[in-house]
């Protein structure tokens, strides 16, 4: 069964670093992997999604990559601030015939400190 | 607007009581799903729908029914056969063959 982890849970960091947040998948055999934030009792907000033929994708200061040889994939925050603290999931997507179902890994909480 | 619309936010639910949580979406998609949230954790599929009258099990589908008889709408139900419902619950959708998906703002169920 195919398993998604994020590492670290939980990451605190001074305004206006730059930072990088993991995800490891196991089977390699995805369709694509999207990243999504959460603020605290909402639901998630897509940020990226990026098509297994795909390395990376760019949108503002997000930028996330995708090795699938490791199962791995990062997602590079510029320049932070405050306003993206929030929960980062990673999920991957594999095509059953029956369309794209997500496997989610556990998050990883951000805060940014001003 | 195009999007998710999930009701109520919030739901109370006495012990052995069945409840209904509302899914609506406006974006023309054929694939509609629900997932659990609980506290730390990621989130876990109970039922998805690729096409109207049609719906299949996902993970944690034990306790849990749902209907698909309009596109539009994906109404779950939380049943008494379901030892453990207090969670966060996520309703999302994407176009059919895997493109982005989108959540709608989420039910929070307590048990009480």
């Amino acid at each position: 069964k195919q398993e998604v982890t994020q590492i670290p849970a939980a990451l605190s960091v001074p305004e206006g670093e730059n930072l990088v947040l993991n995800c490891s998948f196991t089977d390699s055999a995805i369709y694509n992997l999207q990243w999504f934030r959460q603020d605290p009792g909402k639901g998630l907000t897509s940020l990226l999604l990026i098509q297994s033929s795909q390395r990376e994708q760019t949108s503002g200061r997000l930028n996330a990559s995708l090795d699938k040889s490791s199962g791995r994939s990062t997602l590079y925050i510029a320049a932070s601030q405050p306003g993206d603290s929030a929960t980062y999931l990673c999920a991957d997507g594999k095509d059953n015939n029956a369309g794209n179902m997500l496997t989610f890994g556990g998050g990883t909480r951000l805060m940014v400190k001003p | 607007d195009g999007g998710i619309t999930q009701s109520p936010k919030y739901l109370f639910r006495k012990e052995g009581q069945n409840v209904t949580l509302s899914c609506e979406q406006n974006l023309n998609h054929d694939a509609m799903y629900w997932y659990r949230q609980d506290p730390g954790q990621g989130l876990r599929l109970i039922y998805y729908s690729q096409i109207v009258n049609d719906f299949q099990k996902g993970d944690i589908a034990e306790g849990y029914s749902v209907s698909r008889e309009k596109k539009e709408s994906f109404p779950l139900t939380v049943t008494s056969a379901q030892k453990n419902p207090t969670a966060f619950y996520l309703c999302a959708s994407s176009i059919r063959g895997g493109e982005r998906a989108f959540f709608g703002q989420g039910t929070r169920l307590t048990v009480v």
